[in-house]
C-alpha cells in the first residue's frame, strides 16, 4: 500500500500565486485532514473533512481553500500565496472513529518568497 | 476544545539512559485517545504509542511506555536504554473518541538529543 501520498515535496512560490498541494489515499479512510508545521508551533490544523463532499475548517482555515470529491483525495488550495504561508504541510488520513493514529504523507515544504 | 502542552522545548538523553518527556492535555469529552508520534529529521511521522483514556493500564511498546494520569490530565512518555536512533522531535497528540470531528490537536513538541 502507497498509503499517504503528497505531491510535490518541495515548492517555491512568489507572492500572490496560486497552487495546489496534492494528497491521495489509499486505504479507503473517510477522515482526512490538512496539517500545517511551524517551528515552536506543533502542528497546526488547517481543514479537515469527514468524508466525501465534507468539508470543514480547523485551527488557522484563513488563505486555504479544500475540496473532497472523492474519498481518495484531498487537495489544498492556497489562492494568494502570502509569505506568512511559508512552512511544511502534511496531510493525514484515518478512520472516523477508534484508536487507530493518523497516517502521514510525507509533507511538502512550501517557501513563499 | 482540546489543547495539548508540551512543556519542554528541548530535552537531551545519554545513550543507554532513561528520559522522559511531558504532556498535559485538556478536553472536555470522557472518552478520548491519546498519541506520542515521533518525527526525525526525514520529517515523517511515525506512531510511537497510543493510549485510551478508559483504559487504566499504562500502554507499553517495547522500549516506550507512557503514565497516564486521568485525573491530572497527563500523559508522559517514558523512554527506555535511549538509543542514537531515538533523536528526533516528539509530539503529544489528543483525539476525542467519536463523533463528527475526530480532529487530531497537536503539543508544541519537545525535541530530544541523544548523546553517545
Amino acid at each position: 500500500n502507497a498509503g499517504v501520498t503528497q505531491t510535490p515535496k518541495f515548492q517555491v512560490l512568489k507572492t500572490g500565486q496560486s497552487m495546489t498541494l496534492q494528497c491521495a489515499q489509499d486505504m479507503n479512510h473517510e477522515y482526512m485532514s490538512w496539517y500545517r508545521q511551524d517551528p515552536g508551533m506543533g502542528l497546526r490544523l488547517i481543514h479537515y473533512s469527514v468524508g466525501a463532499g465534507i468539508t470543514d475548517q480547523g485551527e488557522v482555515p484563513n488563505g486555504y481553500n479544500v475540496s473532497r470529491s472523492t474519498t481518495e483525495d484531498f487537495p489544498l488550495r492556497l489562492l494568494s500565496a502570502a509569505p506568512s504561508q511559508t512552512s511544511v504541510y502534511f496531510c493525514a488520513s484515518s478512520r472516523p472513529v477508534g484508536n487507530g493514529g493518523y497516517t502521514f504523507g510525507s509533507g511538502t515544504r512550501l517557501t513563499v518568497v | 476544545a482540546q489543547t495539548v502542552t508540551q512543556s519542554q522545548p528541548e530535552m537531551s538523553v545519554q545513550e543507554a539512559e532513561t528520559v522522559t518527556l511531558s504532556c498535559t492535555y485538556d478536553t472536555s469529552e470522557s472518552d478520548y485517545y491519546l498519541f506520542w508520534y515521533k518525527q526525525p529529521p526525514s520529517r515523517q511521522m511515525i506512531l510511537v504509542i497510543r493510549q485510551e483514556a478508559y483504559k487504566q493500564q499504562n500502554a507499553t511498546e517495547n522500549r516506550f511506555s507512557v503514565n497516564f494520569q486521568k485525573a491530572a490530565k497527563s500523559f508522559s512518555l517514558k523512554i527506555s536504554d535511549s538509543q542514537l536512533g531515538d533523536a528526533a522531535m516528539y509530539f503529544c497528540a489528543c483525539k476525542n473518541y467519536g463523533g463528527a470531528t475526530n480532529k487530531l490537536i497537536f503539543g508544541t513538541g519537545t525535541l530530544l538529543a541523544v548523546q553517545p
